[in-house]
């Protein structure tokens, strides 16, 4: 039973456009999400964090939008570079240490 | 250099044999995780550290032994390897700035079992 899922296993957006990254959840009692990006033969790096008691966070051309009563999360990247492409990961988090991992979305940008 | 690190990088072993994948980092931090990573599903976590000699079950823990006797190190031992367990396995620490938590990840190690 996947609690956190990513329904797009794959995007593709033009250079300087907007990427849009979709999560949905399941367990009412996380309160703590979390974005990552992974490359090819790399560790996942953390992106951009939120809590539960906010709608929205923002760091540099990436924003992090929750809506709890619709259990989704999505990742905005403005404007989108050749350098984004990876796969992302969007986690969440009951307490603060068990986290659990959707299964990724690989983004592709095309210059 | 402070960071994450993972060791072996690759493994290729035998089912049934015993093997230990080495985690260690240079920040102090309390918290440390490992994780397994199989398409489809994700990254799903094995076990966990809050702190040296305290360490308790994540989601696949079944196959799995960990141990933290210093703060700086979190082996994963596979006591008797399957073919199961063959999978990109991550180690992670997590550092607290204020009421955020990031989990920083090591490079990973993959690991096949024949």
């Amino acid at each position: 039973d996947q609690q956190v899922k990513q329904n797009s296993p794959s995007l593709s957006v033009q250079e300087g456009r907007i990427s849009i990254l979709n999560c949905d959840y399941t367990n009412s009692m996380f309160d703590y999400f979390l974005w990552y990006k992974k490359y090819p033969a790399e560790g996942p790096t953390f992106l951009i964090s939120i809590s539960s008691i906010k709608d929205k966070n923002e760091d540099g051309r990436f924003t992090v939008f929750l809506n709890k009563s619709a259990k989704h999360l999505s990742l905005h990247i403005v404007p989108s570079q050749p350098g984004d492409s990876a796969v992302y990961f969007c986690a969440a988090s009951e307490g603060t240490y068990k986290y659990i991992f959707g299964t990724g979305t690989r983004l592709k940008v095309l210059a | 250099d402070a960071g994450i690190t993972q060791s072996p990088r690759y493994k290729i072993t035998e089912t049934g044999r015993q093997v230990t994948l080495m985690c260690h980092q240079t920040w102090s931090h309390s918290y440390m995780f490992w994780y397994r990573q199989d398409l489809g599903h994700g990254l799903r976590l094995i076990y966990y550290s809050a702190a040296a000699d305290i360490t308790d079950k994540g989601e696949v823990p079944d196959g799995y032994v960990v141990s933290r006797s210093k703060t700086e190190n979190f082996p994963l031992t596979l006591e008797s390897a399957t073919r199961s367990q063959t999978s990109v396995y991550f180690c992670a620490s997590r550092r607290e700035i204020g009421y955020s938590y990031e989990q920083y990840f090591g490079p990973g190690t993959r690991l096949t079992v024949t």
